[in-house]
């Protein structure tokens, strides 16, 4: 079974400062993609960086880049100079070779100014 | 840029009444896909549909649910007869390619089913 873990509910970061939200998971797939997501209080999905489990880089993506550690099944997601607008809930996603997509509980990001 | 357009963007129903939330994918994109987000929780995968069949569904997805891609640009979602806990919000998504891992998902702006 495919399993996605976020263990952060909440995380809080100063304006301008990084920020690492982590996602762990689980599947017996040897190829799959993770993904991650951002949900602003509108309530849209809005994706944010893609990360295949062949690929031997780390994906960047702007300010987003996915420190990705196969062998420990993670994919956190780094923000690198936060903004206001970051503010919002960021969602993990695994897909597995079967094509369904799995979400994580998600961790709701607050940037303070 | 293309978009994934659902509609309505709030249907709001009588518990036991049928429902029918409606999404156009992206023209050229193949796979499509439902997912609902309860308030304040997680999205959970419903239906993926490619080739005019069901692929894949979730033990979510009852005999009260069904889909269907009418015509060349509807995909819809069907509740028979709504209940309570199906208020939610909805999200449609379509991707460029089947049993592939690493196309995106384009997600629709969703639409909020609240059952009263």
């Amino acid at each position: 079974a495919q399993k996605i873990t976020q263990t952060q509910p909440g995380m809080f970061v100063q304006e301008k400062e990084a920020v690492t939200l982590d996602c762990t998971y689980d599947t017996s797939d040897p190829s799959y993609g993770l993904f991650w997501y951002k949900q602003p209080s509108s309530g849209e999905m809005i994706f944010l960086i893609y990360q295949g489990s062949y690929d031997q880089q780390n994906a960047t993506e702007g300010r987003y880049s996915l420190n990705f550690q196969k062998a420990r099944k993670s994919a956190n997601l780094v923000i690198s100079a936060s903004q206001l607008g970051d503010s919002a809930m960021y969602f993990c996603a695994m897909r597995p070779n079967n094509n369904d997509m799995r979400f994580g509980a998600g961790t709701r990001l607050t940037v303070k100014p | 840029e293309p978009e994934v357009t659902q509609t309505p963007s709030h249907q709001v129903t009588q518990m036991g009444q049928e429902v029918i939330l409606r999404c156009v994918p992206i023209s050229n994109h193949l796979y499509f896909y439902w997912y609902r987000q309860i308030l304040g929780q997680k999205v959970e995968f419903l239906v993926s549909f490619y080739n005019n069949e069901i692929s894949e569904k979730s033990e979510i997805f009852d005999d009260q649910f069904s889909v269907e891609r009418p015509d060349g640009s509807n995909f819809t979602l069907k509740i028979r007869s709504t209940k309570l806990e199906d208020s939610a919000m909805y999200f449609c998504a379509s991707s460029e390619a089947p049993r592939e891992t690493n196309y995106e998902q384009y997600f629709g702006p969703g639409t909020r089913l609240t059952v009263t």
